[in-house]
């Protein structure tokens, strides 16, 4: 699977939007952009994926640059449940359909 | 409720008595695969299954077995264990385990072997 670059880690005010930035310059044109988050001491959580278009779903949203170079993840309202390693993967699927988990950026979430 | 259920959720024991660390989906997913966590080397693949009677191995299948006899189980065996193995345990699984799917994890099963 083709690499994703995210910043080590980010902090934001609780109850403020947050974006969380991704770039994956060498994506290819089957490559899916999925996000998980791992809270401490539990499995990562999948929380949205997209190919092209945008995407939301009930916990955030997903902005992909048109030449699908880089995306955001955004999470309106941070909480202080928010707070974890959120990872950008990029999904090919192929082999054994393993999901490639980089470092990942540490969201803290200030009250 | 949709879940992924791993037991034990944490386990010491000695090197060489034989364990096994059980994975349980309740959504009629196809796919199912196990991880590893371990500092700085982040997740890594175990051996994954499409489908029932249908497993291969992933990244790190050595000292590791795994068996899929019906589609909702999927167990992780360690016939020998040995300190190396010692590690933080991931079970996954998907409907088909595509790309347009999302994975769904366990809590994870954290192993010490001494």
């Amino acid at each position: 699977d083709a690499k994703t670059t995210q910043p080590n880690s980010m902090e934001s005010n609780e109850e403020e939007p947050v974006h969380l930035p991704c770039n994956h310059s060498t994506i290819s044109g089957t490559d899916y952009i999925h996000w998980y988050r791992q809270l401490p001491s539990q499995g990562p959580e999948y929380v949205i994926h997209g190919l092209t278009s945008n995407v939301n779903n009930r916990m955030a949203s997903l902005a992909i640059a048109e030449d699908r170079k880089s995306s955001t993840l955004i999470l309106h309202r941070a909480t202080l449940r928010d707070a974890a390693v959120y990872y950008c993967i990029l999904f090919s699927g192929a082999g054994s359909y393993q999901l490639t988990f980089g470092k990942g950026t540490k969201l803290s979430v200030i009250p | 409720e949709a879940q992924v259920t791993q037991n034990p959720r944490y386990l010491i024991t000695v090197t060489g008595k034989k364990l096994t660390v059980t994975c349980s989906q309740n959504m009629n997913h196809e796919y199912m695969s196990w991880y590893r966590q371990d500092p700085g080397l982040g997740l890594r693949q175990i051996y994954y299954s499409m489908n029932v009677e249908v497993t291969d191995k992933g990244d790190v299948p050595e000292g590791y077995k795994v068996s899929r006899k019906e589609k909702r189980n999927f167990p992780l065996i360690l016939e020998s264990p040995s300190p190396n193995q010692t590690s933080l345990y991931f079970c996954a699984s998907s409907l088909l385990g595509r790309p347009n799917q999302p994975q769904h994890f366990g809590d994870g099963t954290r192993l010490s072997i001494l």
